[in-house]
């Protein structure tokens, strides 16, 4: 089937407003993960859901961010009263079982934060 | 703490030749290690996946080497093509834990001259 989706493609806000990133992971992967990667950066790991639960939170930068996943499926994250130090692009990946098996990535939304 | 080193300069070649990219990392004790390519706006796709117990994998024109003695992992393309330019990310696990929690290198671009 298709690869991981994820929309918009790119945003542009304003400092201050609130932004949501969704990504579609691949058909039947229970795993799901969000990475951030800023220019020159490596990626950065934010988030992991096993079906609907986030067993690890803890790449998540501040209390800003927040993301959730509904129906094992289609996830959400979301960033309340962006900062400039927020642009960067998200990146969202999908496994099929989580464990060691291998990440699938969207092609990201690129977020500016003007 | 943690860290992983790939070479932060374009590797420029030629077509034909063998192209090879370093990772090192440090205090780590990742149960394996993989290797990502990132082309320009889209996610990186895994390339290849390398145990701690393994030496080495092959796969078409690809070699990757693991050494967990000097902590350091080689990546060769053989018969390097245009095509294969592109930015080339190491990744660890090193958790303990069911799940994976890549941590990725800043990457290496590789340049394949005509």
């Amino acid at each position: 089937g298709a690869g991981v989706s994820q929309s918009p493609s790119n945003k542009v806000t304003e400092k201050g407003k609130d932004v949501e990133l969704r990504c579609d992971p691949i058909s039947g992967h229970t795993a799901l993960y969000w990475y951030r990667q800023s220019l020159g950066q490596g990626l950065e790991f934010l988030i992991y859901f096993q079906g609907n639960s986030a067993p690890d939170k803890s790449g998540l930068p501040s209390d800003r961010f927040s993301a959730e996943r509904t129906g094992g499926s289609v996830s959400t994250l979301t960033i309340q009263r962006t900062q400039q130090e927020d642009s960067a692009v998200y990146l969202c990946a999908s496994s099929f079982g989580g464990g060691k098996e291998t990440q699938y990535f969207g092609p990201g939304t690129r977020l500016l934060v003007l | 703490s943690q860290k992983i080193e790939q070479n932060s300069e374009a590797l420029n070649i030629q077509e034909g030749k063998t192209a090879t990219l370093t990772c090192n990392y440090t205090n780590y004790s990742p149960a394996y290690l993989q290797w990502y390519r990132q082309d320009p706006g889209r996610g990186p796709v895994f390339l290849l996946l390398i145990r701690e117990n393994e030496k080495e994998k092959r796969k078409e024109r690809l070699k990757v080497t693991f050494d967990t003695t000097l902590k350091q992992s080689l990546f060769h393309i053989t018969a390097s093509q245009p095509a294969d330019s592109a930015t080339y990310l190491c990744a660890l696990d090193g958790s303990n834990s069911g799940y994976s929690t890549l941590t990725f290198g800043k990457g290496t671009m590789l340049l394949v001259s005509p």
